[in-house]
């Protein structure tokens, strides 16, 4: 049961142009929603993240939109750049819940 | 330099033997965790643990086992029980103070059973 699913294995963009990378759940008791980069042979590094009683997250380049109703996430990023071609993993998880919930991943690719 | 190390970075095993990974913090975290990671199967929760000497299994916990003896280490030991052990395996730590915060991640261990 995939209470975390990223549609979209994979995504292409041009360099300068917007990467909207999407994520769905659907477990209501998710509050706390993360995404994290990562490079092949790596850990992934923490992005963004965002609660529950936001709709909107910034942080450069890089927003979360939360659509609670719909049960949808997305991660924008504006402008993309090489540098940002990686396996993006979208997360989730509960206030007094240990355990977080990863998709299972969409692999960006920049073209310069 | 705070973070989270795990050794060996690549691992080869004969089929039948167990092997033990390890996985060490100095970020003073509460909670570690690990994690398997399989192409095109994102990160799936072996085992976690919130405090020294109690651990939870995770969604794929069979064939694995773990120890939380000091609050720094969360070492994972892949039995022969395991039936497909080849995989990248990360280990990661969170802080406690509240659950609104993220995990840092090792740089893993892939780990080859032939």
């Amino acid at each position: 049961d995939q209470q975390v699913k990223q549609n979209s294995p994979s995504l292409s963009v041009q360099e300068g142009r917007i990467s909207i990378l999407n994520c769905d759940y659907t477990n209501s008791m998710f509050d706390y929603f993360l995404w994290y980069k990562k490079y092949p042979a790596e850990g992934p590094t923490f992005l963004i993240s965002i609660s529950s009683i936001k709709d909107k997250n910034e942080d450069g380049r890089f927003t979360v939109f939360l659509n609670k109703s719909a049960k949808h996430l997305s991660l924008h990023i504006v402008p993309s750049q090489p540098g940002d071609s990686a396996v993006y993993f979208c997360a989730a998880s509960a206030w007094g819940y240990q355990k977080v919930t990863f998709g299972t991943g969409t692999k960006l690719q920049v073209i310069p | 330099d705070g973070g989270i190390t795990q050794s060996p970075k690549y691992l080869f095993r004969k089929e039948g033997q167990n092997v033990t990974l390890s996985c060490e913090q100095n970020l003073n975290h509460d909670a570690m965790y690990w994690y398997r990671q399989d192409p095109g199967q994102g990160l799936r929760l072996i085992y976690y643990s919130q405090i020294v000497n109690d651990f939870q299994k995770g969604d794929i916990a069979e064939g694995y086992s773990v120890s939380r003896e000091k609050k720094e280490s969360f070492p994972l030991t892949v039995t022969s029980a395991q039936k497909n052990p080849t995989a990248f395996y990360l280990c990661a730590s969170r802080t406690d103070r509240d659950f609104y915060n993220e995990q840092f991640f090792g740089p893993g261990t892939r780990l080859t059973v032939l």
